[in-house]
C-alpha cells in the first residue's frame, strides 16, 4: 500500500514548455486534489476532482489543466510554463462520504523550477 | 468557509506540553475545526478534527471553546520529531469535495 505517489519529484522548465504531473493513490479513494505551495507559504488548491470523469476549480486554478480519467489518478497539466508557476506542487486524496472523519493524504511532493 | 488566525511561530521544550492556539471568530454551526501539521517541506498529515466537544487521540489533543470561536493544539509531550507548521482549518464536514483552505499556520520549534 503506497498511500499516494508523485511522479516526478523534481523537474527543471524552461518558460512555454508544457508538462504533465501524475498523481496515483491506491487507497481506492474518490476525492482527489492538486495545491501548489510556495516559499513561507500555506498551500493553495488548484483543482480538485470528486470523481472519476470530474473536476472542478480551486482558489488559483489559472494557467492549469486537469484530467481524471482513472480513479486512482489525477493528472496536472501546465499547457505554457512560467517563472510564476515555480513551486512545490502537493498531491492529495481522500474519501467521499458525508463523514468529517475523512482527512487528506498527501503525496511527498513534485518541485518544480521555471527558468 | 471561516477564516482562522495562528501565531506564526513557537517555541516549546522537549517534553514538555505544546499549546497551539487557532482563532476562528467567524465560524459557522455546522463547520469543523481541522489541524494538519506538515514537516520539513513534506506532504500535510492529518492530526485532529472536532466540531464542538474536546478530542483526544493518539497524537493529540483539541480543546474547543464553548462559544467554538477559538481553539487550541495539545501536543502532550513534545520531541524534537514533532518541529512542523500546524495549520488549523476550518470547513463543512466533508462537502463541497472536502476542501482544505491552508492559512500560514504557526511554526513550531521543539528545542532540546
Amino acid at each position: 500500500n503506497a498511500g499516494v505517489t508523485q511522479t516526478p519529484k523534481f523537474r527543471v522548465l524552461k518558460t512555454g514548455q508544457s508538462m504533465t504531473l501524475l498523481c496515483a493513490q491506491d487507497m481506492n479513494h474518490e476525492y482527489m486534489y492538486w495545491y501548489r505551495q510556495d516559499p513561507g507559504m500555506g498551500l493553495r488548491l488548484i483543482h480538485y476532482s470528486v470523481g472519476e470523469g470530474t473536476t472542478a476549480k480551486g482558489e488559483v486554478p489559472d494557467g492549469y489543466n486537469v484530467s481524471r480519467l482513472k480513479k486512482q489518478n489525477f493528472l496536472l497539466g501546465l499547457e505554457s510554463a512560467a517563472p510564476s508557476q515555480t513551486s512545490v506542487y502537493f498531491c492529495a486524496s481522500s474519501g467521499a462520504g458525508t463523514s468529517a472523519r475523512k482527512e487528506q493524504y498527501f503525496g511527498p511532493g513534485t518541485r518544480l523550477t521555471v527558468t | 468557509d471561516a477564516k482562522t488566525t495562528q501565531p506564526p511561530s513557537m517555541d516549546c521544550a522537549e517534553g514538555r506540553a505544546a499549546n497551539l492556539p487557532c482563532n476562528h471568530s467567524t465560524i459557522s454551526g455546522n463547520e469543523y475545526v481541522y489541524w494538519y501539521r506538515q514537516i520539513h517541506s513534506q506532504g500535510p498529515q492529518y492530526i485532529i478534527h472536532g466540531l464542538k466537544n474536546n478530542e483526544t487521540n493518539e497524537m493529540a489533543s483539541l480543546i474547543i471553546t464553548e462559544d467554538r470561536k477559538s481553539s487550541t493544539l495539545i501536543l502532550p509531550h513534545a520531541t524534537l520529531r514533532d518541529t512542523a507548521v500546524y495549520y488549523c482549518i476550518v470547513r463543512v464536514g466533508n462537502n463541497q469535495g472536502g476542501k482544505l483552505i491552508f492559512g500560514q499556520g504557526t511554526e513550531l520549534s521543539v528545542k532540546p
